[in-house]
């Protein structure tokens, strides 16, 4: 099976700008999640999808968003960019997005805000 | 609110000695816990995981760590390190109830020759 696929890998983008970042989870799973990984802060839950409802957030403003689709590939959306969005955003998918179930983490997309 | 403690942001360690990475989590309840490395320019691979099956759990690469509920402790192991275990490794929580991953900052393991 393929893996967790991301796109782009890279993104340069200045402030004020949108940009939006896909993720393909592996077939068959339904649940995908989006992290956010700095040095400051480490890696953060961003939101989780389900069958193309968000099901959990995290603590970050609304300039941050997402969806998914009904193949559950997801995208997520970050409006009105900051330097300190500068990060790595990583994907994961598991089958139904249980407690105990391994999530799978696609290689990121690294974006920098100038 | 849930935490995981990870001691140490960096460890040193000679090739083919011990390697110990702490992880300490904060909870009432039982936990589920992960163990995963990140290659420079990579995503996260699972090296183990907890589910409550056995107190000891074996993952890939030779590592392994014990859950002791006492200590609130997930600490992981490899009794002989390679240069290739080099990498920064994450310990994280997951409790019942669809709540996400809550990771710890990151351990950073240097593999000296």
């Amino acid at each position: 099976k393929a893996g967790v696929t991301q796109t782009p890998r890279y993104l340069i983008k200045t402030r004020g700008q949108q940009v939006t970042l896909s993720c393909s989870p592996i077939s068959g799973h339904r649940s995908v999640s989006w992290y956010q990984q700095t040095p400051g802060q480490g890696l953060q839950f961003l939101f989780e999808y389900f069958s193309e409802t968000q099901r959990n957030k995290g603590n970050f403003p609304g300039r941050f968003s997402g969806r998914q689709f009904s193949n559950s590939r997801s995208e997520m959306n970050v409006s009105t960019l900051e330097l300190g969005d500068s990060a790595l955003y990583l994907c994961a998918s598991s089958q139904a997005g249980l407690d105990q179930e391994t999530q799978y983490f696609g290689p990121g997309t690294r974006l920098l805000v100038l | 609110a849930q935490s995981v403690t990870q001691l140490g942001s960096h460890v040193s360690v000679s090739e083919g000695a011990l390697v110990l990475l702490r992880c300490n989590y904060s909870s009432s309840v039982p936990p589920y816990l992960f163990w995963y490395v990140q290659y420079p320019n990579q995503g996260l691979q699972l090296l183990l995981k907890y589910t409550s099956a056995a107190t000891l759990v074996k993952g890939i690469n030779g590592f392994e760590a014990e859950f002791k509920k006492s200590e609130t402790s997930f600490h992981l192991t490899k009794p002989s390190a390679h240069m290739s275990d080099a990498a920064e490794y994450f310990c994280a929580v997951s409790y019942s109830g669809n709540t996400p991953l809550v990771f710890g900052k990151g351990t950073r393991l240097s593999v000296i020759a």
